[in-house]
């Protein structure tokens, strides 16, 4: 087990650009969530998979977003013309849904953007 | 939708003291409430969970409490030490995906 991992930890860019972001979850976990941090603030959440297929998004998440599991492993995040109030922590997340009732979340360290 | 509320947003104990984190959350049929703790510079980790036909569970030095009547639980850390300095965040969930408290930091001082 090598956990999660996020890809980059940090992103500085100025508003305007796009970014990207990669999650790769736990092997063995079909679930896989993504959660934005602001300073002083619990995760939010954003979106999550299962498998490949994309089930639940937040109002949060603007159409200047988006996600996309293809065959159902990695996960990017990207970010359209960014504005400074996407600033924030990404936090990436993945849980096995062949766990009897809930799976807990497995957190990665997150990638920092910072928009400029 | 959910809402989780967290208190205190700060809590300051002396090495050895017990720190108690409350939350309460609206939705009845939330039933499965677990914390983590957030390092600085990292993501959240799972320390313990609770579901919800159970009303405490208890692993070395943490508790969780929970009261479904109320719409609340609690963690508990008893003999706290400086390592357990960190922001320590509630969450729930019933069916769907998990809600957060905004966190409270703990400060462990020796």
């Amino acid at each position: 087990d090598t956990g999660v991992s996020q890809d980059p930890r940090h992103k500085i860019t100025k508003r305007g650009q796009n970014v990207t972001f990669r999650c790769d979850p736990i092997s063995e976990h079909n679930r896989l969530y993504w959660y934005r941090q602001t300073l002083g603030q619990g995760p939010e959440f954003l979106t999550y998979f299962q498998n490949e297929a994309q089930l639940e998004k937040s109002r949060l998440l603007s159409d200047r977003f988006s996600a996309e599991r293809p065959k159902g492993s990695f996960s990017t995040l990207e970010i359209q013309r960014t504005e400074q109030g996407d600033s924030a922590m990404y936090l990436c997340a993945s849980s096995s849904d062949r766990v009897p009732f809930y799976s807990p979340l497995h957190f990665g360290n997150g990638t920092r953007l910072t928009v400029t | 939708g959910e809402n989780v509320e967290q208190h205190p947003s700060t809590l300051s104990v002396q090495e050895g003291d017990s720190a108690v984190i409350k939350c309460t959350y609206s939705d009845s049929a939330s039933n499965y409430f677990p914390w983590y703790k957030q390092e600085l510079g990292k993501g959240p980790q799972l320390i313990i969970d609770i579901r919800s036909n159970v009303g405490e569970k208890k692993d070395q030095r943490i508790a969780v409490t929970l009261n479904k009547t109320a719409k609340h639980f609690s963690l508990h850390i008893t003999e706290t030490q400086p390592e357990d300095s960190a922001v320590y965040f509630c969450a729930a969930t019933g069916y769907s995906t998990l809600t957060f408290g905004k966190g409270t930091m703990l400060l462990v001082s020796p």
